[in-house]
């Protein structure tokens, strides 16, 4: 079993619709990054959180450390939102290392 | 400022040759991680350099390694190319010391061994 999970692997949604992506991990941490990466490869940070809820333009990301989960969700979603999405948690005795999900891959359809 | 570069950007190459990859992090910036992106797998780890000494490593043979110049810049060596060497990688810079910073990535180089 992972130490990160992610979930959907896949979501296909139509433009407009609330997307909720989740993350779960079974180690101590102490920061969850949440990560996009578009075709071609590049990969963009969204959030660096260790707890409560932070929000940039649509997108909010949420954690509960006791439950080990988060979540990424995107409001009136955009066919320019389609991309991979990634957490990745940094585990507190990793030495600051990250321990990667394997993504969920969003479409929105227009 | 300028954001992290990687070079090549594509790079084809045949079994049982040698690949070097270069990595210019953000000006300031004094770590630098490698990453190995393959299809339907997540980001997998190889080894992060800080101020010129791999501080962390991961778990891939030796024919992986690295090194990282008094400038910061990176590179990432593979000897004896497997076609399974065929991926994404990305290198990723940070401010580095005792504390986590968040890693900003630079666009890839997509290796494609024949």
């Amino acid at each position: 079993k992972n130490e990160v999970e992610q979930s959907p692997q896949n979501l296909t949604a139509q433009e407009g619709e609330f997307i909720t992506i989740n993350c779960s991990y079974s180690v101590g941490i102490s920061a969850l990054h949440w990560l996009q990466q578009h075709p071609g490869g590049g990969i963009v940070s969204l959030f660096m959180l260790s707890s409560g809820k932070k929000k940039h333009g649509r997108l909010i990301a949420t954690i509960n450390i006791q439950e080990k989960h988060s979540s990424l969700h995107i409001t009136a979603s955009h066919p320019r939102d389609s991309a991979v999405y990634i957490c990745a948690a940094l585990a507190m005795d990793s030495n600051y290392q990250l321990i990667w999900g394997a993504g969920t891959k969003l479409i929105i359809k227009p | 400022k300028a954001g992290v570069t990687q070079t090549p950007r594509y790079l084809i190459k045949t079994r049982g040759q040698q690949v070097t990859l270069s990595c210019s992090p953000i000006s300031g910036h004094r770590s630098v991680s490698w990453y190995q992106q393959t299809p339907g797998q997540g980001l997998q780890f190889l080894f992060e350099y800080f101020s010129e000494t791999q501080r962390n490593k991961g778990n891939f043979p030796g024919r992986f390694s690295g090194r990282q110049f008094s400038n910061s810049r990176s590179e990432m060596n593979v000897s004896t190319l497997e076609l399974g060497d065929s991926a994404l990688y990305l290198c990723a810079s940070s401010l580095g010391g005792s504390n986590y910073n968040e890693q900003f990535f630079g666009p890839g180089t997509r290796l494609t061994v024949l």
